[in-house]
């Protein structure tokens, strides 16, 4: 597995703002993935973090929105942009490490927009 | 791409008895199966996972059954206790060799003392 950490854990924003949400790994991983959980909700995939190039982003979701940097193997940045009160959400970090097929979820970080 | 159907929604069981939770898939190249049980404040933790070559999987309390045909898995867990009460959420793949993974919108489970 892989022990993974994001910061922050939660935050509360005002709108109009920007916040940055870091996810740490501690080995080199494949594949790193943000996704989103909307209160109550299941998750939904925002992108694949690409070590070294762009992003790729799913349907729905724009690199204006929600730029995302993958410097090394180890950890990414998304940062959600111009938050309005329906961006409240949790975002959630993931790595596929690359052995099996399994990918491990970090803590996640709760965020409100007020 | 795929889609991943989940049922129930919640579920409410008596300490001991037996909780099964079901999910069909939409796309046929799929080949991995994994299962998350989301506590109330945490991320998603990996319990258990099926791969399209195995028809059942184990692991002390909790097993997993597919059915490639039907295009359905579930997962079992028997004897349930209090901390077993958390959110359940099954994936799937999308399409043999793909890192992503299509959830299913979650079974709230609630184990009664």
């Amino acid at each position: 597995s892989a022990v993974i950490s994001q910061k922050p854990s939660r935050d509360i924003c005002q709108r109009g703002t920007s916040l940055t949400i870091q996810c740490q790994v501690d080995s080199q991983v494949t594949m790193m993935f943000w996704y989103r959980q909307q209160p109550g909700q299941s998750l939904t995939l925002i992108a694949t973090a690409n070590q070294g190039s762009e992003a790729t982003y799913e349907s729905g979701f724009v690199i204006d929105k929600f730029p995302i940097s993958r410097p090394n193997l180890t950890f990414s940045t998304l940062t959600v942009s111009n938050m309005s009160p329906e961006d409240s959400s949790i975002y959630l970090c993931s790595v596929f490490p690359g052995t099996y097929d399994e990918q491990f979820f970090g803590p996640g970080t709760r965020l409100t927009v007020l | 791409g795929e889609n991943v159907e989940q049922h129930p929604s919640t579920l409410s069981v008596q300490e001991g008895d037996s909780a099964v939770i079901k999910c069909t898939y939409s796309d046929s190249a799929s080949n991995y199966f994994p299962w998350y049980k989301q506590e109330l404040g945490k991320g998603p933790q990996l319990i258990i996972d099926i791969r399209s070559n195995v028809g059942e999987k184990k692991d002390q309390r909790i097993a997993v059954t597919l059915n490639k045909t039907a295009k359905h898995f579930s997962l079992h867990i028997t004897e349930t206790q209090p901390e077993d009460s958390a959110v359940y959420f099954c994936a799937g793949n999308s399409g043999a060799g793909s890192y992503q993974l299509t959830f299913g919108k979650g079974t709230k489970l609630s184990v009664i003392p």
